[in-house]
């Protein structure tokens, strides 16, 4: 699986919109773009997924570069609790179904 | 709907014993699930790939006979952590796939290990 890399930490105001980068530079052609956030001690809860299009679900928004190499997670209002670590992953369909979590954002959303 | 949950939610153990954690799928069957560990302030770790009916695989450096995985049904996996010490404490996650379905996995809400 592509290895993806995201800044460690973010601050974000409540209400404004909160936008998550994520560097996938070595992604292939079949690899998706999973995103998952873990509220302390929690279990990851599934945001949203995507292959080239841009998605939009009532959580959030995927968008995707044309040349899939990074994407941006946006959470167009942002609230307190948004404040979690946020992980995006690329998966491949062939390797078993597994995910490898990189070292995710700490996204902190302040009032 | 997509519920997995854990049981126990947390577990305090002497060192030297085994503990059995719980992962099940509540509202779906789920032919794979996995297992994960979390340190505190670290990230997920895959440990291993559980799948009803066979035998479990392991990733590169988690000891099999370590950590026990049992698939025994298309709802419960079990995850036993032998001879348990003080370096084993950590989050143990599960997730669980639809069988047949899309790719996203379900996880549960985590359990806490403390091996005094």
């Amino acid at each position: 699986d592509a290895k993806t890399t995201q800044p460690p930490s973010m601050d974000c105001a409540e209400g404004r919109a909160a936008n998550l980068p994520c560097n996938h530079s070595t992604i292939s052609g079949n690899e998706y773009v999973y995103w998952y956030r873990q509220i302390h001690s929690q279990g990851p809860q599934y945001i949203i997924h995507g292959l080239k299009n841009n998605e939009t679900n009532e959580m959030a928004s995927l968008i995707i570069t044309e040349d899939r190499k990074s994407s941006t997670l946006i959470l167009p209002h942002a609230t307190l609790r948004d404040t979690a670590v946020y992980y995006c992953i690329a998966f491949a369909k062939y390797n078993f179904n597994k995910f490898y979590f990189g070292s995710g954002t700490k996204l902190n959303v302040k009032p | 709907g997509a519920v997995v949950s854990q049981h126990p939610s947390w577990v305090i153990c002497k060192s030297g014993t085994s503990v059995k954690i719980e992962c099940r799928s509540l509202d779906f069957q789920a032919t794979t699930m996995f297992w994960y560990r979390q340190f505190p302030k670290q990230s997920l770790m895959l440990m291993a790939t559980s799948n009803e009916g066979s035998k479990a695989t392991y990733e590169q450096g988690v000891e099999k006979d370590k950590f026990l995985i049992n698939h025994a049904s298309l709802t419960l996996s079990t995850l036993t952590v032998t001879s348990a010490h003080p370096e084993d404490s950590s989050f143990y996650i599960c997730s669980a796939r639809e069988t047949g379905s899309s790719n996203e996995q379900f996880f549960g809400p985590g359990t806490r290990l403390t091996v005094l």
